[in-house]
């Protein structure tokens, strides 16, 4: 398998602009999860799906963010309008429905708001 | 209060050398114990969980739990310098439906 497949690796926009990142999870996964990660804040769950279906989305800064899955392969995470404070790395993971709960992490997306 | 805290070191250690990385977690309700190592630029891989009281060792690694006094530790042994990375703590609860909370990290660094 590919593992989680993440783009783009890198992106680079000015402040108000919008911006999506996309997530391709591990064939047969059941849960995707959004993470972003910041010097100053570590690693931050923004949201998870499970089977599709939005689950807790209680770390999702604001409404300038919004995160979809249209279906069990794909995900969009989406910050608009951007802002600079947004800059960082934004990392996909996904992982089965099992007792080890083992996340798989993409290689992630770098965003610099600028 | 952190839910998940570490410290942020760096942590250095000499090659061969035991290195042990300590995390204590706030939710007592808390059933599920995760080590991640970050290399720099790279995304987390899971290396070691533990879900009960003791140690569970998986080669030169060791994961060790106290849930009454709420702290998860790692040791590795015959530290290498391909150990130099970031390592993370996480916590999470019962299911693979619940969120898992990970901690700031502790660089660590193996001095040849």
């Amino acid at each position: 398998d590919a593992g989680v497949i993440q783009s783009p690796r890198h992106e680079v926009t000015e402040m108000g602009q919008e911006v999506t990142l996309r997530c391709k999870p591990i064939s047969g996964h059941d849960y995707l999860f959004w993470y972003r990660q910041t010097m100053m804040r570590g690693l931050e769950l923004l949201i998870y799906f499970n089977n599709n279906v939005p689950i807790d989305d209680s770390g999702m800064p604001e409404d300038r963010f919004s995160a979809k899955m249209p279906n069990a392969s794909f995900s969009t995470l989406k910050i608009q309008p951007s802002e600079p404070r947004d800059s960082a790395v934004y990392f996909c993971a996904s992982t089965e429905d099992s007792k080890t709960y083992e996340q798989y992490f993409g290689p992630g997306t770098r965003l610099t708001v600028t | 209060q952190k839910e998940v805290e570490q410290n942020s070191g760096p942590l250095s250690v000499p090659e061969g050398a035991i290195a042990s990385l300590n995390c204590t977690y706030s939710d007592r309700g808390s059933q599920s114990f995760f080590w991640y190592r970050q290399y720099s630029g790279k995304s987390p891989e899971l290396i070691m969980f533990i879900y009960s009281n003791g140690d569970k060792e998986d080669g030169r690694f060791t994961a060790q739990l106290n849930k009454a006094s709420q702290y998860v530790s790692l040791l590795i042994r015959d530290s290498q310098p391909s150990d130099s990375a970031t390592y993370l703590c996480a916590v999470g609860g019962y299911s693979s439906a619940s969120k898992i909370i990970f901690g700031s990290g502790t660089r660590l660094s193996i001095r040849p």
